[in-house]
């Protein structure tokens, strides 16, 4: 796999849910960063969690971080039909501040 | 709120014409790059711009490609003969020389080669 995977690929849930997507990547990091995509519109970034923190919270999300493992993974507790869109984690790495590698994305559904 | 603003939101192009797209960062900004997504694909880096030169280019950002701050508010991407491959979303974005490395993203310029 490649440099910031996220799985599940898709993820359906009833509002009020909590959703937790994952995000593994292969080289060391400086920091990972969480970006959200609605539907044909730009990225919003949600959340930054630097290389040497494990966990990071803000408002009903709740990011963590295991270097050891490569891994991410992202938590919105008590969902909302407005947070459907796609979620995407993003990788720094080395001394560059703005090459962020990609992953795949989560499409995530939240039934009203 | 400060944003980053794209044009033009969709442009279509015959193969082999050159594409010019454009961008106004984030006033205070210093950092500006171009990613692309190709659709159902990842968001791919391209180039990263500062102090008025490339910090750093992708190897997708061929000898096809050009970026340009022609004034103190306009960041240009330019695609010198487009291919169908070059079909995508092109998104600028913008940081600031303070703050976590969050980069703030336009909305995205289409760009349809047929």
């Amino acid at each position: 796999s490649q440099q910031g995977e996220e799985d599940p690929q898709a993820l359906s849930i009833q509002e009020g849910e909590n959703a937790t997507m994952n995000c593994s990547y292969k080289t060391s990091i400086n920091n990972l960063q969480w970006y959200r995509q609605n539907s044909g519109r730009g990225l919003v970034h949600l959340i930054l969690i630097r290389s040497n923190e494990r966990e990071k919270h803000s408002g009903r999300l709740r990011v963590t971080l295991d270097t050891s493992k490569k891994s991410s993974s992202l938590l919105i507790t008590a969902s909302r039909a407005a947070d459907t869109a796609s979620y995407f984690c993003a990788t720094r790495g080395g001394t560059s501040y703005g090459k962020l590698t990609f992953g795949q994305g989560t499409i995530l559904t939240v039934h009203p | 709120e400060p944003e980053v603003t794209q044009t033009p939101s969709h442009q279509v192009t015959q193969m082999g014409q050159e594409v010019i797209l454009r961008c106004v960062p984030i006033s205070n900004h210093l950092y500006f790059y171009w990613y692309r997504q190709i659709l159902g694909q990842k968001v791919e880096f391209l180039v990263s711009f500062y102090n008025n030169e490339i910090s750093e280019k992708s190897e997708i950002f061929d000898d096809q490609f050009s970026v340009e701050r022609p004034d103190g508010s306009n960041f240009t991407l330019k695609i010198r003969s487009t291919k169908l491959e070059d079909s995508a979303m092109y998104f600028c974005a913008s940081r600031g020389t303070v703050g976590t490395g969050e980069l703030f993203f336009g909305e995205g310029s289409r760009l349809t080669v047929l």
